[in-house]
């Protein structure tokens, strides 16, 4: 599976947009890009995946740049509850084993 | 909404001891997964498991560890006789098929003293 490179810590005020970057210049033409956070010690929760389209859900949007080599998840409007590690993971199909790097620790601010 | 649940939420054991979690996965999932994460570390993936079979394991997974599926709906990972560094929290998680989305459990704290 592709590598990725995601920023180690990052700062949003409440109420704002939280745009996570993420690259993975050497994702392959198969390969989807998940992404999941992680809320203190709890249970990765999965946010959104896409292949090569913007995708969104209730919970963000995912824009996918047009060579694939980087995306950005986006928090519309981040609350406190917001606060997290999230992952940005590359991989053929979900039933493979997932590769959680360190990820982005996510800190909203009041 | 379905959810992966796991128990015990802690267990603390003695080293050298066998210890037992357990998981529900999601009722009509059929790929079921185990990964854990030390204190401050990533999360790692131990083992894949899929019609009574495993279908993937990493390094960690060795001979001290097992997965079965006793009955219908739960799915338990063993280690047989364990290790201060097994000390981490073990997470269950499913999907319903291969290329369906893996939905995680709460995880279980293991302590190993």
């Amino acid at each position: 599976d592709a590598k990725t490179t995601q920023p180690p810590s990052m700062d949003c005020a409440e109420g704002r947009a939280a745009n996570l970057p993420c690259n993975h210049s050497t994702i392959s033409g198969n390969e989807y890009v998940y992404w999941y956070r992680q809320i203190h010690s709890q249970g990765p929760q999965y946010i959104i995946h896409g292949l090569k389209n913007n995708e969104t859900n209730e919970m963000a949007s995912l824009i996918i740049t047009e060579d694939r080599k980087s995306s950005t998840l986006i928090l519309p409007h981040a609350t406190l509850r917001d606060t997290a590690v999230y992952y940005c993971i590359v991989g053929a199909k979900a039933g493979n084993m997932l590769t959680f790097g360190g990820g982005t620790r996510l800190m909203v601010k009041p | 909404e379905p959810e992966v649940t796991q128990t015990p939420s802690h267990q603390v054991t003695q080293m050298g001891q066998e210890v037992i979690l357990r998981c529900v996965p999601i009722s009509n999932h059929l790929y079921f997964y185990w990964y854990r994460q030390i204190l401050g570390q990533k999360v790692e993936f131990l083992v894949s498991f899929y019609n009574n079979e495993i279908s993937e394991k990493s390094e960690i997974f060795d001979d001290q560890f097992s997965v079965e599926r006793p009955d219908g709906s739960n799915f338990t990972l063993k280690i047989r006789s364990t290790k201060l560094e097994d000390s981490a929290m073990y997470f269950c998680a499913s999907s319903l098929t291969s290329q369906e989305t893996q939905y995680f459990g709460p995880g279980t704290r293991l302590l190993v003293l």
